[in-house]
């Protein structure tokens, strides 16, 4: 079956540092791939999508490319902050079935000032 | 406009008694989901409506996990004879359509602690 398997955390970086989260996945048909985030006290929220091959998802200065070739969809930030700490969750929909999100376990990230 | 909305948010009953979790997704939206979060796990899907199909119940981790829908409206997840490895969070996420690049909006879930 599908799944997805993203770095585990948590992740501690300092302000404006570089960041990546790494995401693979497994899927049976052409999936799309999506970045839900998790802020402290709310609710899952979409980051970011793509729905084929080398499409790139932004919003909010992340970045992801939906990577056929290496089954890959990694999270990036040039430059994070504080307000960025969260728990991320990479996530694939399989066009081909029932239509419910497979998820990643979820990376918490901390980011330091 | 509102979100996706849960209720409770949070629910401590003893092992053996029944529960019922429920969830009014955004206006207008056709397709309704339920995940479940264990702790320190991923999200786990158990069940979709879309409409007034009958749902794909094929995800649901045993036959004491019900779910109902009226029409395109309010939900109900239902959980007879809780369990201790019933305790999680439980998500709900409505969409417009049912659909893999349909966003889905998550309501803010309903913690259950089974004693």
């Amino acid at each position: 079956g599908d799944s997805v398997t993203q770095m585990e955390g948590p992740v501690t970086l300092s302000e404006e540092a570089f960041l990546t989260i790494n995401c693979t996945y497994t899927a049976t048909g052409y999936p799309s791939l999506f970045w839900y985030v998790q802020y402290p006290g709310e609710g899952l929220q979409l980051l970011l999508k793509a729905t084929k091959a080398d499409d790139k998802g932004s919003n909010k200065g992340f970045e992801a490319t939906y990577r056929k070739e290496t089954t890959s969809f990694h999270l990036e930030k040039g430059s994070v902050q504080v307000s960025d700490s969260a728990v991320y969750f990479c996530a694939l929909s399989d066009k081909r079935g029932a239509d419910g999100l497979t998820f990643g376990k979820g990376t918490h990230l901390i980011i330091q000032p | 406009g509102a979100g996706v909305s849960q209720s409770p948010s949070n629910k401590v009953t003893e092992k053996g008694k029944d529960v019922e979790l429920r969830c009014d997704p955004i206006s207008g939206h056709t397709a309704l989901y339920w995940y479940r979060q264990r702790l320190g796990q991923g999200l786990e899907f158990l069940i979709y409506f879309q409409g007034n199909s009958a749902p794909d119940k094929s995800g649901l981790p045993s036959d004491r996990f019900s779910a109902e829908r009226t029409g395109e409206s309010v939900s109900t997840l239902t959980i007879q004879r809780t369990q201790q490895e019933d305790s999680a969070v439980y998500l709900c996420a409505s969409s417009f359509v049912q659909g893999s690049t349909d966003t889905q909006y998550f309501g803010p879930g309903t913690r259950l602690t089974v004693l």
